[in-house]
């Protein structure tokens, strides 16, 4: 069946470094959404990417999908301590059951 | 309603006893997921429901567990003779169609002692 997967599973960072998670599916994807998980609470969805080779930016957080549709990257600028949390990628596919496939997430923990 | 609606929000439950979980999805949403996730871990795929389509049901790990979605809104999680390794944090989504972005619900964290 479809995978995605996820890395690094876990990423601590000092604040105001910079942090990357990467996703690769092994099928292609005919969009990809991001979502963030504050500890204690639940996932929320922060943006879909649907495009090949798509850029979007949210403030210090930009979002890309690669050219095969098979993979993405967050990437946050200057981490602050409201970043901590996990981020979890999930793909849908391009054809077939139509239910988003969960990554594992990266957890992000930030040194003050 | 604004939001997907889970209740309860917390349930201690004895080993071998049945359990019921709800969620009220936003309305208008066709499509409801369930979601469990312990403890610093992912999300587990349940089972999903898409308008009047048969669910999938590919997640759920025995026979002791069941949902339904009555009249295209509110779903039930049911977990039979639970075990304690039942125990996990169940979410429920929702989302205007199976292409969009999912909404969560805040949880039912479930403890089997």
């Amino acid at each position: 069946g479809q995978q995605v997967m996820q890395i690094p599973q876990y990423q601590h960072v000092q604040e105001g470094e910079d942090f990357t998670t990467y996703c690769n599916s092994s099928t292609t994807l005919s969009n990809i959404q991001w979502y963030k998980q504050r500890p204690g609470g639940h996932p929320v969805f922060l943006i879909q990417l649907v495009k090949s080779g798509e850029v979007k930016k949210q403030k210090r957080l930009t979002f890309q999908f690669g050219e095969a549709k098979k993979n993405s990257s967050l990437h946050i600028t200057a981490t602050q301590t409201t970043d901590v949390g996990t981020y979890f990628c999930a793909g849908l596919k391009s054809q077939g059951a139509q239910k988003l496939v969960f990554g594992q997430g990266t957890r992000l923990t930030i040194n003050p | 309603g604004a939001g997907v609606s889970q209740s309860p929000s917390n349930k201690v439950t004895e080993k071998g006893k049945d359990v019921e979980l709800r969620c009220d999805p936003i309305s208008g949403h066709t499509a409801l997921y369930w979601y469990r996730q312990s403890l610093g871990q992912g999300l587990e795929f349940l089972i999903y429901f898409q308008g009047n389509s048969a669910p999938d049901k590919s997640g759920l790990p025995s026979d002791r567990f069941s949902a339904e979605r009555t009249g295209g809104s509110v779903s039930t999680l049911t977990i039979q003779r639970t075990q304690q390794e039942d125990s996990a944090v169940y979410l429920c989504a929702s989302s205007l169609d199976t292409r969009g972005s999912y909404t969560f619900g805040s949880g039912t964290r479930l403890t089997v002692v």
